[in-house]
């Protein structure tokens, strides 16, 4: 089964750091690019990072730019995002999503969907 | 950035009815644009990619039309599973995705 398994959710203070790991499972890894999109409580989708298969190549929404640091390690089928200078505003569920670009594009439609990691910032 | 407007906002519809979903962009994505759907308490499902195709496992009555800067999501015959938010992305000029419709039962 192709599965994307999100971790590393919490509660962290404004100004906070956080790790979140996004596992991979039943495709080739290092095929696809991998995506993280959160959706604060009520609202809708919202963009935030990716980053291609081999790893050469990293997105960043603006909002998040020069705070958060998108990796990944093809050896443990791992994505990793790492959070800092937290804001009340980043507060969200966090989904991974397997990227594809159907043979064309520059960037990518998000195939396959975790369940998300919920990251609070409050103090 | 590539702005998206989806309208309408909801669409309050009937099992067995048409829905017929709008998605605008601020300017050309070409064709690089597709659909999503999400339930309350689950991750968005791809629908459509690419305007008009239909991701793995989309059922047929789900269909998606559009270029440049307008596009459609179609419903043709809505069953009860189809009540959920749709979701338009574009992928021309970095990642964006629409404000959402909220298609829900009348």
């Amino acid at each position: 089964e192709v599965q994307l398994v999100e971790s590393g959710g919490g509660l962290v203070h404004p100004g906070g750091s956080l790790r979140l790991s996004c596992v991979a499972s039943g495709f080739t890894f290092t095929t696809y690019a991998i995506n993280w999109v959160r959706q604060a409580p009520g609202k809708g989708l919202d963009w935030v990072s990716g980053i291609s298969s081999s790893g050469e190549n990293t997105y960043y929404a603006d909002s998040v730019k020069g705070r958060f640091i998108i990796s990944r390690d093809n050896s443990k089928n791992t994505v990793y995002l790492q959070l800092s200078s937290l804001r009340a505003d980043d507060t969200a569920v966090y989904y991974c999503a397997r990227g594809r670009k159907y043979g064309s594009g520059p960037y990518y439609v998000m195939d396959v969907w975790g369940r998300g990691t919920t990251v609070t910032v409050s103090s | 950035e590539i702005v998206l407007t989806q309208s309408p906002a909801t669409l309050s519809l009937s099992p067995g009815e048409r829905a017929t979903l709008s998605c605008r962009a601020s300017q050309s994505v070409t064709n690089y644009l597709a659909w999503y759907q999400q339930k309350p308490g689950q991750a968005p499902r791809l629908l459509i990619y690419d305007a008009s195709n239909r991701a793995t496992g989309t059922p047929a009555r789900f269909s998606g039309s559009g270029s440049a800067t307008d596009f459609t999501l179609t419903i043709s015959s809505l069953e009860p599973e189809d009540f959920a938010v749709y979701y338009c992305q574009q992928r021309s000029n970095g990642i964006t995705f629409g404000p959402g419709t909220k298609v829900d039962i009348k």
